[in-house]
């Protein structure tokens, strides 16, 4: 079956401008997480959604970070006013219940680069 | 504060030469721990769940453990198609959903 996909793969941007970044989790599956990574280190986490609401934001880094799933299927990652930073792998997963114990699946990734 | 701590940060084997790669973790309450495998440009790919200590789980070339302590994943007679980062993470504390906490990796190179 169809894995987790984002979009888009790759993303230039210049520093302060707004870009979003997208999730496609496995069908059924209820929760879905993003999570960054920086060039050699594991993935960090921002954010967790159970269906269409936020369960754990404490990850974001910022209030420039923003994240939606208003049908409680795909997600957007936004940032507003990027910065440098900001460059790195975004990653996203997701897990059929969202319960401790459940396998997250992850996606493909989506290399940011902030000029 | 949690800390998953991965050794060796890279390792270069000879195609069939056995070796281990360490994980340790000091958290709060284990709920599980995880091993992903992550080829360049990809994401992280699921290979295994430990729940508690003393648990072995196996795939092929590879065989995870778990202490209370730590967990270590075996490569037995590696072949280059094994070369990867190797990640683990932790799931730990009282709420019962699952954030992952990672490691940085061990990068390993398998040559023929």
């Amino acid at each position: 079956g169809a894995g987790v996909s984002q979009t888009p793969s790759n993303k230039v941007t210049e520093k302060g401008k707004y870009v979003e970044l997208r999730c496609d989790p496995i069908s059924g599956h209820t929760a879905l997480y993003w999570y960054r990574q920086s060039l050699g280190q594991g993935p960090e986490f921002l954010i967790y959604f159970q269906g269409t609401g936020a369960a754990d934001d404490s990850g974001l880094p910022n209030d420039r970070f923003f994240a939606v799933r208003p049908e409680g299927s795909v997600s957007t990652l936004k940032i507003q006013r990027t910065e440098r930073g900001d460059s790195a792998v975004y990653l996203c997963a997701s897990s059929l219940t969202g319960r401790s114990k459940d396998t997250q699946y992850f996606g493909p990734g989506t290399r940011l680069t902030v000029l | 504060e949690d800390q998953v701590t991965q050794s060796p940060e890279a390792l270069r084997l000879q195609e069939g030469e056995s070796s281990s790669l360490n994980c340790s973790y000091t958290v709060s309450g284990l709920r599980g721990l995880f091993w992903y495998r992550q080829d360049p440009g990809k994401g992280p790919e699921f290979l295994f769940t430990l729940y508690s200590a003393g648990e072995e789980k196996e795939k092929e070339r590879l065989k995870a453990t778990l202490t209370k302590k730590e967990s270590f994943l075996h490569i037995t007679a590696p072949k280059p198609e094994d070369s990867a980062t190797y990640l683990c993470a932790v799931q730990a504390g009282a709420d019962s959903w699952g954030k992952l906490q990672f490691g940085a990796g061990t990068q390993v190179v398998v040559t023929p």
